[in-house]
């Protein structure tokens, strides 16, 4: 089955600099990245994504690339702020063509002022 | 105001209730999940139905039941269950098929005493 693996666990970074996180996914069909974030207490909110027809995607301080052939994609975040701090979460489709997706294990990332 | 509501927003349950939590969506959407989510923890997919159809994680015990009255609504019937069974349970919507990305409700914690 679909495996997601996301690295790092935990990430720590002073404010102003940038953030990088990263996940490999197994099945080489897949076709749709989503990242989460999700502060605490709350929900998980889709902030961006990219779909495998492109190499990467920007919105404002935040972008995603992904290498279909080394099947990893990436979420960059740069001019880090206080409030990006959160749990991030990547993930991916579950082979066929049903909209479920699996998640990586998130990374913590705390940025300090 | 998130587009997918859950209730209750917290419950306190003993092992022998039953009880059923529930999530409406109005956008539309034709896909809709439940996830349980330990603390800490990325979100576990337990159960989806898209076009009025179930498909369940072979691994999410029998007192978990699902419920689609109809496609804007998706319960989850609770009987008999376990401390362990504790965690926030998410609802997500989403059109249905591979490449779209999910809205989350707020969720419902779960304690079972």
């Amino acid at each position: 089955g679909e495996n997601v693996e996301q690295h790092p666990s935990t990430l720590s970074v002073q404010e102003g600099d940038s953030a990088v996180i990263k996940c490999t996914y197994s099945d080489s069909a897949s076709n749709y990245f989503p990242w989460y974030k999700q502060e605490l207490g709350k929900r998980p909110q889709l902030i961006i994504d990219i779909r495998s027809n492109v190499g990467e995607k920007k919105d404002q301080r935040i972008a995603v690339t992904l290498n279909k052939t080394a099947k990893h994609f990436s979420l960059h975040i740069t001019e880090t702020q206080p409030e990006d701090s959160a749990v991030y979460f990547c993930a991916a489709p579950i082979s066929g063509n049903t909209g479920k997706l699996i998640f990586g294990q998130g990374t913590t990332l705390q940025v300090k002022p | 105001d998130t587009e997918v509501t859950q209730t209750p927003k917290h419950l306190v349950m003993g092992m022998t209730n039953k009880k059923s939590l529930k999530c409406e969506q109005h956008m539309g959407h034709r896909a809709m999940y439940w996830y349980k989510q330990k603390a800490k923890k990325p979100p576990e997919l337990m159960f989806v139905y898209s076009y009025e159809k179930l498909s369940i994680n072979e691994s999410v015990p029998s007192r978990f039941s699902p419920e689609c009255p109809n496609s804007s609504l998706l319960n989850l019937h609770l009987h008999a269950l376990q401390p362990e069974d504790s965690a926030l349970y998410l609802c997500a919507s989403s059109q249905a098929g591979l490449g779209y990305g999910y809205t989350f409700g707020s969720g419902t914690r779960l304690t079972v005493v």
